[in-house]
């Protein structure tokens, strides 16, 4: 069964602060990982697929890295306005390519 | 991106009613919209998939009776919760993917609240 961990729970970082946020999964054939955004309230935001491990892709303050057991999810100095919860999802080649999420990670970042 | 519209935004309603939410994929077709279920601070539980044209595949302990869930187009899918209970209020969330695409795109979700 496909499954999706994150870690940690959550995470509070002062402004300027990078570090990495987790994600593990176990997936039969991996379709794609996937990283979202989502504000309270609000569904969740698109950031990054990644399809094979050693990808790594970059947006902003954001930079995403797969291996073959887990992704990361790197903030480079983050701002207040980059505090949100960080959703991973995987998709494999079985179930009907269901995607499935983490629990999440939420960020908050203070000034 | 593509953009998926949910409407409504929030609703509340008493116990016993039914309530229908609508998805739109508004710039692309979606062939397979799925619908998910969030509770505070947890993350999204997958309640069903549906391919237009065909019978929704619900998850293992969603009862289909009571989740109503219609994809009569390419661009439109509906959920409609069936004789609400307060036990179903709860933030829902649907999602489309495109031909192409293994990645979904989201709704802004329905905020259900039953009294």
């Amino acid at each position: 069964e496909d499954q999706v961990t994150q870690s940690p729970e959550a995470l509070r970082l002062q402004e300027g602060e990078s570090s990495s946020l987790n994600c593990s999964y176990t997936v039969s054939g991996l379709r794609g990982l996937f990283w979202y955004r989502q504000d309270p309230g609000k569904g969740p935001e698109f950031l990054f697929t990644l399809y094979s491990a050693g990808e790594e892709k970059e947006k902003e303050r954001l930079k995403a890295t797969l291996t073959k057991k887990e992704s990361f999810l790197h903030i480079t100095a983050p701002k207040p306005e980059d505090s949100a919860t960080y959703l991973c999802a995987v998709q494999g080649n079985t179930g009907g390519f269901k995607t499935i999420f983490g629990a999440g990670t939420r960020l908050f970042v203070k000034a | 991106g593509a953009v998926v519209s949910q409407h409504p935004s929030w609703v509340i309603c008493k116990s016993g009613t039914s309530v229908k939410i609508e998805c739109r994929s508004l710039d692309f077709q979606a062939t397979t919209m799925f619908w998910y279920r969030q509770f505070p601070k947890q993350s999204l539980m997958l309640m069903a998939t549906s391919n237009e044209g065909s019978k929704a595949t619900y998850e293992q302990g969603v009862e289909k009776d009571k989740f109503l869930i219609n994809h009569a187009s390419l661009t439109l899918s509906t959920l409609t919760v069936t004789s609400a209970h307060p036990e179903d209020s709860s933030f829902y969330i649907c999602s489309a993917r495109g031909m192409l695409n293994e990645k979904l795109f989201f709704g802004s979700g329905t905020q259900l609240s039953v009294l």
